[in-house]
């Protein structure tokens, strides 16, 4: 079974520019989570979709959004992008409420 | 609020060596429990769970008890090897499916 894929692995933009990381979930699971790993912050919860709606949000700046397709993949969006946006973006999926979340290997973004 | 202690790191132990990396929590009701490990440049794997109280989570040799007296779910494992050189998350869920992580321990093990 293939696990949790994300895409791009590495990404390196500039401030003020936009950013676009993709993942799709564990075949079956419809729910999808995102989390920022920054240095010295730790993992701090993104958001969370089901069933293509945002269901929670953890306490980013609204510059920070994202979507969930049809096919239950998802796609995190940042805009406006400071050096502090530098962080490991890990995504996860479950099944369903209770279950453990499965977590990609992430995209590490850079600013410059 | 919602949190996790985890133990300082870097934990350094000789293969062989007998590991516990302690977890301690802060929050209402009773959650479930996890443990996470990071290997160098990859995500996280689930590593155990405990769903509710005096469930033994075990994994690869790893144990954790969740005990709800002390609000804790340490990390054991009898005998580390090399390969389990990587850092270790505790976390629980918090409301509405967000998972509240510790600040993570390293451990370190030398053959």
């Amino acid at each position: 079974e293939a696990g949790v894929t994300q895409s791009p692995t590495h990404l390196i933009k500039t401030r003020g520019q936009q950013a676009t990381l993709r993942c799709s979930p564990i075949s079956g699971h419809t729910s999808v989570y995102w989390y920022q790993q920054a240095l010295g912050l730790g993992l701090q919860f993104l958001l969370w979709y089901d069933e293509g709606e945002e269901r929670n949000r953890g306490n980013f700046p609204p510059r920070f959004s994202g979507r969930q397709f049809p096919n239950y993949s998802s796609e995190l969006n940042v805009n406006a992008l400071e050096l502090e946006d530098s962080a490991l973006y890990l995504c996860a999926s479950s099944l369903d409420s209770n279950q453990p979340q499965h977590f990609g290997d992430g995209t590490r973004l850079s600013i410059l | 609020g919602d949190s996790v202690t985890q133990m300082e790191g870097p934990v350094t132990l000789s293969e062989e060596a007998f590991l516990t990396i302690n977890c301690t929590y802060t929050a209402t009701g009773y959650p479930s429990l996890f443990w996470y490990v990071q290997y160098p440049g990859e995500g996280l794997q689930l590593l155990l769970k405990a769903t509710k109280a005096d469930d033994k989570g075990s994994n690869k040799g790893f144990e954790a008890t969740y005990r709800k007296e002390t609000t804790s779910f340490h990390l054991e494992k009898g005998s580390v090897q090399v390969s389990d050189s990587a850092v270790y998350f505790c976390a629980f869920y918090t409301g509405r499916r967000a998972l509240t992580f510790g600040s993570g321990t390293r451990l370190q093990v030398q053959p």
